[in-house]
């Protein structure tokens, strides 16, 4: 069982709407990453947060705004998105980030549909 | 040249069988190396972390060979549970930076 949980599963949104995704680990974890999967490739590093602070964004535009409120816990904010947006997005965390040693567990993903 | 390559799949096999992937990476100063698994419509679980020469656990065995830079996944006595895609993940870290690169995945087919 994942340690690492999504909300919501499951997100059909249209390109005026703006709605977040959210994720929360519960391993004590410093590190909380999002990721993008679309359908038979691997997944795609958006943003990485490290002790709440945000470390990397992979140029990421700007209609997603990741935002991390404590180290357990970390939203997506989605706005004016377009129909390519959809796909798989997956949160991720890991006991420290910037540090090539640790493995990552990932959450159970939110399926978003941009209509 | 891509930073992390899988054999492109997919693989059919029996069950029973013995099957290996294998994932090369193309930068020296990865340091560590890991095999998750995706199902279908799912996420990526971790296999096996690939830290020194390599691991086992029960039917899979992970092996690390620095000096060509590869690494491998063995499955033995593969059963139809075993179908998904397996995703070989490097991390590399320097001075410049850190960075998680996924291999494309290789898929595997167990048939009975």
């Amino acid at each position: 069982d994942t340690e690492v949980t999504q909300t919501p599963k499951h997100l059909v949104m249209g390109m005026t709407n703006k709605k977040s995704l959210k994720c929360e680990q519960h391993m004590g974890h410093r590190a909380m990453y999002w990721y993008k999967q679309k359908a038979k490739k691997p997944p795609e590093l958006m943003f990485v947060y490290s002790y709440e602070k945000l470390s990397i964004n992979e140029s990421v535009p700007s209609r997603f705004s990741p935002e991390c409120p404590n180290s357990s816990l970390l939203n997506l904010h989605l706005h004016a998105l377009q129909p390519e947006d959809s796909a798989l997005y997956l949160c991720a965390s890991s006991q420290e980030a910037l540090a090539e040693l640790y493995e990552q567990y990932f959450g159970p993903g939110t399926r978003l549909t941009v209509t | 040249r891509k930073e992390v390559e899988q054999d492109p799949g997919p693989f059919n096999v029996p069950e029973g069988a013995t099957v290996a992937f294998n994932c090369t990476y193309s930068n020296s100063a990865s340091q560590s190396f890991f095999w998750y698994r995706q199902d279908c419509r799912k996420e990526p679980k971790l296999l096996m972390s690939v830290y020194s020469s390599g691991n086992e656990d029960g039917r899979f065995t992970a092996q690390l060979n620095r000096a060509s830079q590869y690494i491998s996944l063995l499955i033995r006595d593969s059963k139809l549970s075993d179908s998904a895609t397996y995703l070989c993940v490097v991390n590399m870290g320097n001075t410049g930076g850190f960075k998680t690169i996924f291999g494309a995945g290789t898929r595997l087919f167990v048939k009975a």
